[in-house]
């Protein structure tokens, strides 16, 4: 079945430090490809997505690149923030499905 | 702005009571989906729907969980009886059977933070 593997958190970093989270994946078709955040107290909400090979996602100064070849979507930013601190989930869709395969999820903190 | 809601945000409750749980979906949204977060097993789907029709409901423990839509503006998730090991955090989220498939976005509630005592 399809899976989805994030590197174990927590990541911490300094502001403006440069951020990868990295993600792999397995899946029996050709997925679409998507990170969502959670906050503090919140749902997960979408960062970003990705549709087919050598797409790039971006969003609030997050990029992440499908790469087919090495089964990869990882995830980077070149200056983080405090308020960037949450939990970041890899996920995937097969095409025809509603369902979306969750990564466990790599917390990020952000010190001053 | 459009949002999934659910109540209550939170719920402490002792061992063998029955739980109820809300999630109204975004309006016009048709697949309504019930996730369950704990620290050691991360993110579960339990059940979703699409049209208010069950679609698949093996994530959950059949004997104490179930999960109804009685309307397209409301879905429900009961336990009975609840269970120490039930404490986690429910979410429900919302979405459109994509007619493109590659768009397949959740929209998530805030949740439901349960606590059995």
């Amino acid at each position: 079945g399809d899976s989805v593997t994030q590197m174990e958190g927590p990541v911490t970093l300094s502001e403006e430090a440069f951020l990868t989270i990295n993600c792999t994946y397995t899946a029996t078709g050709y997925p679409s490809l998507f990170w969502y955040v959670q906050y503090p107290g919140e749902g997960l909400q979408l960062l970003l997505k990705a549709t087919k090979a050598d797409d790039k996602g971006s969003n609030k100064g997050f990029e992440a690149t499908y790469r087919k070849e090495t089964t990869s979507f990882h995830l980077e930013k070149g200056s983080v923030q405090v308020s960037d601190s949450a939990v970041y989930f890899c996920a995937l869709s097969e095409a025809g499905y509603s369902t979306l395969t969750f990564g466990k999820g790599t917390m990020l903190l952000v010190s001053p | 702005d459009a949002r999934v809601t659910q109540t209550p945000r939170d719920k402490v409750t002792e061992m063998g009571q029955e739980v109820t749980m809300r999630c109204q979906p975004i309006l016009g949204h048709n697949t309504v989906f019930w996730y369950r977060q704990t620290m050691m097993q991360g993110l579960e789907l339990l059940a979703y729907f699409r049209n208010r029709a069950p679609l698949d409901d093996s994530g959950m423990p059949k004997d104490r969980f179930s999960a109804e839509m009685p309307d397209a503006t409301l879905a429900t998730l009961k336990i009975q009886p609840s269970e120490p090991r039930d404490s986690a955090v429910y979410f429900c989220a919302s979405g459109l059977a994509p007619r493109i498939p590659a768009y397949n976005e959740q929209f998530f509630g805030p949740g439901t933070r349960l606590t059995v005592l």
